[in-house]
């Protein structure tokens, strides 16, 4: 079964640090998303991509996170500096976009946690 | 802030009994999907609506979409144990152009007591 790999499974580090997530969708996806999941906000839409090019980043915190494609088999999540409150399961999905989008298909995500 | 609502947050039910989550938006959704998590793991895809009025059964699951495609609903008949987990509806919506957003709602945590 083709699934969505994210990489690290689980990311502990200390306040300041930067942190990296990669996420590989599904070949032949055009459509990436990062979702961040916790508590209090539920699934919240960080940033999505189709054909690589970023279309919309507005829940992301520009001052601290960023989002790349690479290329077609890499999206990356990068937060630097990372903070406390930046701890949260995040997962990256992709689908099919033409007219409207095919059902989206997670990874297992990247529990991070920031002290 | 969230656009796409769920009611109830939490629901606790005995076996057998009958379970449904309501999901309504903001504005109007080009098509709406559902989703389920279980507990430690990751959404799974389990349907997509997208005509006004449509009713889906799947086994034991009923979703339905409102006619004016702003309110969706999942009904479980008879939960089993293996229903336990997190429902999530999310709503597609056109934000112009190229733009669609899926944007998920608060979900429903259902917990099944055999």
């Amino acid at each position: 079964d083709a699934r969505v790999t994210q990489t690290p499974r689980h990311k502990v580090t200390e306040m300041g640090q930067e942190v990296t997530m990669r996420c590989q969708p599904i070949l032949g996806h055009n459509t990436v998303f990062w979702y961040r999941q916790t508590m209090m906000q539920g699934l919240e839409l960080l940033a999505y991509f189709r054909n690589r090019a970023p279309l919309d980043d507005s829940g992301m915190p520009k001052d601290r996170f960023s989002a790349e494609m690479p290329d077609a088999t890499l999206a990356t999540l990068k937060i630097q500096p990372s903070e406390p409150r930046d701890s949260a399961v995040y997962f990256c999905a992709s689908g099919l976009t033409n007219s409207g989008i095919s059902p989206l298909h997670f990874g297992n995500g990247t529990r991070l946690t920031v002290t | 802030g969230q656009q796409v609502m769920q009611i109830p947050q939490y629901q606790h039910v005995q076996e057998g009994e009958d379970f449904t989550t309501y999901c309504n938006s903001s504005t109007t959704l080009s098509n709406i999907q559902w989703y389920k998590q279980r507990p430690g793991g990751h959404p799974v895809f389990l349907i997509q609506l997208v005509k006004s009025g449509e009713v889906k059964k799947q086994k034991r699951l009923t979703f339905q979409f409102g006619e004016a495609k702003k309110n969706s609903s999942l009904h479980i008949t008879a939960t089993q144990t293996t229903d336990v987990g997190t429902y999530f509806c999310a709503g597609l919506m056109n934000y112009g152009g190229a733009t669609n957003k899926l944007i998920f709602g608060t979900g429903t945590l259902l917990a099944v007591q055999p």
